[in-house]
């Protein structure tokens, strides 16, 4: 069983609808956890960071953290086509700087 | 925010021979650096962590002597592939850590490195 499992994908949405993005992980230890995107054939870009339980939002984005079910969301709202990418999910131990990481979920979105 | 520079972006190279892939971080300095691996439509792999002055931290299964990682400094890392083989091709990332008072640590990652092994 991988540490973090996420849906690969792919994921089709009509423009304007919310995105919904998930992962699960086993690991207890983890604490920290991030959502990456990553355009076809360039590097990471953070989305949201978040540390232990609870919810962020920036924009348009919101990020929510579960550790009891060790469940992770990423939400889009209002989505557009510029968000057509593969969408990451990492978590890291305390302490610990090493990222492990989902397989990606390739979205896309419709105009 | 925080930028991690990659260079070169794309390289070609002969098989057998060695590529030098950099890693800088712009404006902030990272003691710690992040070499990952990424095949197409697959996820990141750890190839191992980069500790400025001293060696190379590598995961389980990653040649030492194939993938050499220097970080002389604050700001640079490098990573060579040595004695390339077509097997080698793929894509290169790294990631360094920015450590930041009010969120902990940060990972951000670099542009990524297409390597092509002919």
């Amino acid at each position: 069983q991988k540490e973090v499992e996420q849906d690969p994908g792919p994921l089709s949405v009509p423009e304007g609808a919310i995105v919904s993005l998930n992962c699960t992980y086993s690991n207890s230890a983890f604490q920290y956890f991030m959502w990456y995107r990553q355009y076809s054939r360039k590097g990471p870009e953070l989305l949201m960071y978040t540390y232990s339980s609870g919810n962020k939002e920036d924009g348009r984005f919101t990020a929510q953290v579960d550790k009891s079910s060790k469940y992770i969301s990423l939400f889009i709202r209002d989505s557009q086509p510029s968000d057509s990418a593969t969408y990451l999910c990492a978590a890291s131990n305390f302490g610990n700087e090493k990222l492990t990481f989902g397989t990606g979920t390739r979205l896309t979105i419709i105009p | 925010g925080a930028v991690v520079s990659q260079h070169p972006s794309r390289v070609i190279c002969k098989s057998g021979t060695s590529v030098k892939i950099e890693c800088r971080s712009l404006d902030f300095q990272a003691t710690t650096m992040f070499w990952y691996r990424q095949f197409p439509k697959q996820s990141l792999m750890l190839m191992a962590t980069s500790n400025e002055g001293s060696k190379a931290t590598y995961e389980q299964g990653v040649e030492k002597d194939k993938f050499l990682i220097n970080h002389a400094s604050l700001t640079l890392s490098t990573l060579t592939v040595t004695s390339a083989h077509p097997e080698d091709s793929s894509f290169y990332i790294c990631s360094a850590r920015v450590r930041d008072r009010l969120s902990g640590n940060t990972i951000y990652f670099g542009e990524g490195s297409w390597l092509t092994v002919v």
